[in-house]
Order: C-alpha cells, then sequence, then structure tokens
C-alpha cells in the first residue's frame, strides 16, 4: 500500500538557519505530493504541491522537489522565522480514483527560537 | 471565498452516544474527505465523497458513517461513542486530483 515516512521531530531551530525536513513515499503510479502546515488548534493549510516528476513546488519561501528517483519529497527553507514553528506534513495523493484518499506522514513538529 | 466550514467546533459526549458532525466545502468543490487526528495515531483517512457516492473508504469500524449532500456538503456520524473516538476530526474539500485539499478548522469531539 501507499506509506508516507518523514524525519521525526522536533527539529528546533534559531532563527535564520536553514531548515530541511526529509519525506520518503512508497506508492504505485504517479501520485501526487503536498506539503500541509498545522499551527497549534488549527486544521492544515497546504503549503506548497507538486503533481509530477522534477516538478518544484514553493510558497512563503518554502520549496520541494518530486524525486521520482529517490521518491522523495524534502522540504527545504532557506531562512526559518518564529512565525515558522508548526507541524508540517508531508502527504501523498494517489493516482487514479484513489487521489481523494490522502496518505499522510506522521508530520514534523519545528520550534524556531529567537 | 468562503474556506471549509466544520460545525461544530467543539463536542463533548457520553460514551454510548452517537453524534453528528457537518462540513461546509468550498463552494464549487465535489470532493469531500474526512480524516481523525489523534497524538497516537496521526492523520487518518476515514472516507472520501465525491458527488453524493462514497468513492473511498478507510479502515474504520461500521460505526463511522458518513454522507454527502447534492450541493456537495457532508456529514459523518459516529455511534456508540467509544472513548479512544476523542479525537480532532478534519473535513477537507477539493476539485480536482492536482488542486490539492482545503481543511477546515476541525472539530474537536471529547469522550467522557
Amino acid at each position: 500500500g501507499n506509506s508516507v515516512t518523514q524525519m521525526e521531530g522536533p527539529v528546533t531551530l534559531s532563527e535564520e538557519a536553514f531548515l530541511t525536513i526529509n519525506c520518503t513515499y512508497t506508492a504505485t503510479g504517479y501520485p501526487s505530493l503536498f506539503w500541509y502546515v498545522q499551527y497549534p488548534g488549527e486544521g492544515l493549510q497546504l503549503l506548497l504541491k507538486a503533481t509530477k516528476a522534477d516538478d518544484k513546488g514553493s510558497n512563503k519561501g518554502f520549496e520541494a522537489t518530486y524525486r521520482k528517483e529517490t521518491t522523495s519529497f524534502h522540504l527545504e527553507k532557506g531562512s526559518v522565522q518564529v512565525s515558522d514553528s508548526a507541524v508540517y506534513f508531508c502527504a501523498l495523493s494517489p493516482s487514479g480514483d484513489s487521489w481523494g484518499k490522502l496518505q499522510f506522514g506522521a508530520g514534523t513538529q519545528v520550534v524556531v527560537t529567537p | 471565498k468562503a474556506g471549509v466550514t466544520q460545525t461544530p467546533r467543539y463536542l463533548i459526549k457520553t460514551r454510548g452516544q452517537q453524534v453528528t458532525l457537518s462540513c461546509s466545502p468550498i463552494s464549487g468543490h465535489r470532493s469531500v474527505s474526512w480524516y481523525q487526528q489523534t497524538p497516537g495515531q496521526g492523520l487518518q483517512f476515514l472516507f472520501e465523497y465525491f458527488s453524493e457516492t462514497q468513492r473511498n473508504k478507510g479502515n474504520f469500524p461500521g460505526r463511522f458513517s458518513g454522507r454527502q449532500f447534492s450541493n456537495s456538503r457532508s456529514e459523518m456520524n459516529v455511534s456508540t461513542l467509544e472513548l479512544g473516538d476523542s479525537a480532532l476530526y478534519l473535513c477537507a474539500s477539493s476539485s480536482t486530483d492536482s488542486y490539492g485539499y482545503t481543511f477546515g478548522s476541525g472539530t474537536r469531539l471529547t469522550v467522557v
């Protein structure tokens, strides 16, 4: 079956540091890949997405590239801010009629200190 | 443009009772999915509805059910509540497979 594995947290960084959160996946076919962010007490917000191999998703300084050869979709940001403190989820949407069945990773908590 | 609206935001129920949660998707979105989020199990897929039909289902007991109306609004029902059903229930809607899902703020259910 489909699965998503992401690095465990918490990841603690100083402001302006470089952030990387690793995400690898297992899926048949050609899934779409997503990063979602969840702030305390809130639902999930779509951060970025990529729908085919070599696509790069980007938003608010965050980037991730869909690497089919390594089945990875690592999230990066060059200079984090305190406001980036949140839980980040990597997710895949299977191809075909199962696209509505998102598979999430366990989430990675990121804590950015001033 | 209104987002995904879930009601109620918080709910406290007693074991054995049943509960119905509501979700209003973004206008024009025909796919609505439901997820259960707990600290121990993370985000788990419950079911997905597309144009009033259940298209995908997760591995939850039959006590969990849902439906979607002609205006795409969706409800999920949990019967015979157990303590382990305490969770944040998230609803999400989408228009296409490459669009990505927009999530609501969730309903926090506490079973006592």
